[in-house]
C-alpha cells in the first residue's frame, strides 16, 4: 500500500519558521492533510486538502504539496507548537486512509 | 458543536474482545463517515477502517480483516468498533473520527480516545 515518509523529528528556534516534510511516491497528485497532536491529546487538523486551514487554527499554519514531497509550514513558531504532527492521504487504489509515522516538533 | 463521545478505559484478557463505542452530536449522524485510529504507546496513528452509518457499508485496513467488525446506530447516534482475538500487541488508544467534508478523505472531529490495554 502507499508508503507516507516523515523526518522523526524537527527543532526550530521560538520565532523561526519550521518546515515538517512529507514524502510519497508523486504525493503531487494526491490530497494531503495535516495533524497536530499534544502530548496526552486527540489529534486535531490543521491542514485539509493540502492548504485549507480550518476554522480556528492560525493563519501561521500553512500547507503545500507538488512532486514527491508535501510540506507543513509553521511560521513565528510558538512554544505552544510543540507537538507530534502526521501527515494522511487517501490511497484511491486501495481506498485506504494512510498515515506517515510522525514528526515530533521540538520548540528549542 | 460537532462532538464524538467514546466510551471508557477497557482492561481484557489475551484471546478476548473489546467492543468500543463513539456517540456523535452536534450534526446528522448518517451524514458523514466514521473512522477508527488506533495508537500504540509511544507510536504514531494506524488507520482501522471506515463505516458509512447511513447504509452501514464498511471497509476495513487489510492488517485487521477477519478481526474487526464496524457498526453503527442511527437511532442513537452511535458508532461501535469491536476487535476480537486480542494480543499485547492490541494495547493502544482506540479514537473514532468524523470523516470531513463529503468525500470523509480526511477526519475533521476526533473522539477523546479510549485505552484498550491486554496485559502479556
Amino acid at each position: 500500500s502507499y508508503v507516507l515518509t516523515q523526518p522523526p523529528a524537527v527543532s526550530v528556534a521560538p520565532g523561526k519558521t519550521a518546515s515538517i516534510a512529507c514524502g510519497g511516491d508523486n504525493i503531487g497528485s494526491k490530497s494531503v492533510h495535516w495533524y497536530q497532536q499534544k502530548a496526552g491529546q486527540a489529534p486535531v487538523v490543521v491542514i485539509y486538502y493540502n492548504d485549507e486551514r480550518p476554522s480556528g487554527i492560525p493563519e501561521r499554519f500553512s500547507g503545500s504539496n507538488s512532486g514527491n514531497t508535501a510540506t507543513l509550514a509553521i511560521s513565528r513558531v510558538e512554544a505552544g507548537d510543540e507537538a507530534d504532527y502526521y501527515c494522511q492521504v487517501w490511497d484511491s487504489i486501495s481506498d485506504h486512509r494512510v498515515f506517515g509515522g510522525g514528526t515530533k516538533l521540538t520548540v528549542l | 458543536q460537532v462532538q464524538l463521545v467514546q466510551s471508557g478505559a477497557e482492561v481484557k484478557k489475551p484471546g478476548a474482545s473489546v467492543k468500543v463505542s463513539c456517540k456523535a452530536s452536534g450534526y446528522s449522524f448518517s451524514d458523514n463517515y466514521v473512522n477508527w485510529v488506533r495508537q500504540a504507546p509511544g507510536q504514531g496513528l494506524e488507520w482501522m477502517g471506515i463505516i458509512n452509518p447511513s447504509v452501514g457499508r464498511k471497509h476495513y485496513a487489510q492488517q485487521f480483516q477477519g478481526r474487526v467488525a464496524m457498526t453503527s446506530d442511527t437511532s442513537t447516534s452511535t458508532a461501535y468498533m469491536e476487535l476480537s482475538s486480542l494480543g499485547s500487541e492490541d494495547t493502544a488508544v482506540y479514537y473514532c473520527a468524523r470523516g470531513g467534508g463529503t468525500s470523509g478523505y480526511y477526519f475533521d472531529t476526533w473522539g477523546q480516545g479510549t485505552l484498550v490495554t491486554v496485559p502479556s
